[in-house]
């Protein structure tokens, strides 16, 4: 399993807001920048998020980050049905001096 | 816009090896971190290896430790990955990465990917 916990689905409806969670511990999360990316079907992984809520240029503002503790949570309003993806967190890990990820949400827009 | 085409995967049998390259352009590409990070079918991604931007510093995954070797020709514009001793669960999707920034290591912009098979 991976070290950092993320829920596997979540399912929304198309204008909703729909938050979704990442659960690590103080060697990542705890005192390291999050980072998470969104996976369309069939494509490579791009980034949504950097250092826990910093938007590269291009990523629409309805995709928000956050942290607190241990744990992050990317949150995405006004969903739409192109935001149907697998979405990652990530973060540094000092014990296992790697980068970690969680195991992945899959987002289905209803 | 940043590019980053990888090449070298393909059909390995188990306990060979392969070499996958990264070449990268539009971006000072001495200046920023690489990764590599792979996704099994139908699985999430893991971490695989970074190298540091003048090549001294790097970290692996323990699942690959001792097997495999990143480096770069920051001449070139080049990563690579050398993987030796594979096995069957090495299988996966290898994305090349960039850093964010030069100031921020996390793994920012990706590649395409390679597809690396190890199968008798």
């Amino acid at each position: 399993q991976s070290v950092l916990t993320q829920p596997p689905s979540a399912s929304w409806t198309p204008g909703q807001r729909v938050t979704i969670s990442c659960s690590g511990s103080s060697s990542n999360i705890g005192t390291n920048n999050v980072y998470w990316y969104q996976q369309l079907p069939g494509t490579a992984p791009k980034l949504l998020i950097y250092s826990n809520n910093r938007r590269p240029s291009g990523v629409p503002d309805r995709f928000s980050g956050s942290k607190s503790g241990t744990s992050a949570s990317l949150a995405i309003s006004g969903l739409r049905s192109e935001d149907e993806a697998d979405y990652y967190c990530a973060a540094w890990d000092d014990s296992l001096s790697g980068v970690v990820f969680g195991g992945g949400t899959k987002l289905t827009v209803l | 816009e940043v590019q980053l085409v990888e090449s070298g995967g393909g059909l390995v049998q188990p306990g060979g090896s392969l070499r996958l390259s990264c070449a990268a352009s539009a971006f000072t590409f001495s200046s920023y971190w690489m990764y590599w990070v792979r996704q099994a079918p139908g699985k999430g991604l893991v971490w695989v290896s970074r190298i540091s931007s003048d090549g001294i510093s790097t970290n692996y995954a323990d699942s690959v430790k001792g097997r495999f070797t990143i480096s770069r020709d920051n001449a070139k514009n080049t990563v690579y990955l050398q993987m030796n001793s594979l096995r069957a669960e090495d299988t996966a999707v290898y994305y090349c990465a960039r850093a964010v920034d030069p100031g921020i290591r996390g793994v920012g912009y990706w590649g395409q990917g390679t597809l690396v098979t190890v199968s008798s």
